[in-house]
């Protein structure tokens, strides 16, 4: 199994303004994934990291509003930017462990004003 | 991509049997079958895995018949506590983004 450090574990920002959200794993991992899971709603997939190689992004989501860092095996960063009250959500990180198992971060609840 | 369907919710009473059944007709040879669980203000929680046949860890049983076009998370006498949303994915990690379905919202009552 992989536990997973997130934070902050919520924030309250003004429109306009941008967050960096952090990822912290306490094992070596290839492939890390952002998800967005907004109020009552499934989680959706924003971007697959993978370490040394540009973040995969989903239909909808743009590296521009949503920038991702991956510089090592342990550790990323989701960037929300520009943001606006529709991107109030929980935003949550989720590493591959062995066995096709996903393991996920408590997430980021942001509220944006 | 497997896509998987599941009821929306389900309703139990503590101590008994719960089972949530997912469809997936188009699943692939390579694809396993994963259940998880989230509570509220967390993240999913890996349950249970299978690929074909019948899994059994601690906490659940996974029934996939011969055709893997569906499979059936089995909760043994639940509790108050095992309300959550239970979430049925489909796919192997190296070649699929694990997509989530809508999930099933299982409330227990006393």
């Amino acid at each position: 199994s992989a536990v997973i450090s997130q934070k902050p574990s919520r924030d309250i920002c003004q429109r306009g303004t941008s967050l960096t959200i952090q990822c912290q794993v306490d094992s070596q991992v290839t492939m890390m994934f952002w998800y967005r899971q907004q109020p009552g709603q499934s989680l959706t997939l924003i971007a697959t990291a993978n370490q040394g190689s540009e973040a995969t992004y989903e239909s909808g989501f743009v590296i521009d509003k949503f920038p991702i860092s991956r510089p090592n095996l342990t550790f990323s960063t989701l960037t929300v930017s520009n943001m606006s009250p529709e991107d109030s959500s929980i935003y949550l990180c989720s590493v591959a462990g062995g066995g096709e198992k996903l393991f996920f971060g408590s997430g980021t609840q942001l509220s944006v004003l | 991509l497997a896509k998987t369907t599941q009821p929306i919710s389900m309703d139990s009473y503590e101590g008994q049997e719960v089972n949530i059944t997912c469809s997936h007709n188009n699943i692939a040879t390579n694809d396993y079958i994963t259940w998880y669980q989230q509570f509220p203000s967390q993240g999913p929680r890996f349950i249970i895995q299978g690929y074909k046949t019948k899994v059994t860890n601690e906490v659940a049983s996974l029934f996939i018949p011969a055709d893997r076009k569906s499979s059936t998370l089995s909760l043994p006498r639940v509790s108050l506590s095992d309300t959550a949303v239970y979430y049925c994915l489909v796919g192997a990690i190296n070649t699929d983004k694990l997509i989530f379905g809508t999930g099933t919202r299982l409330q227990v009552f006393p």
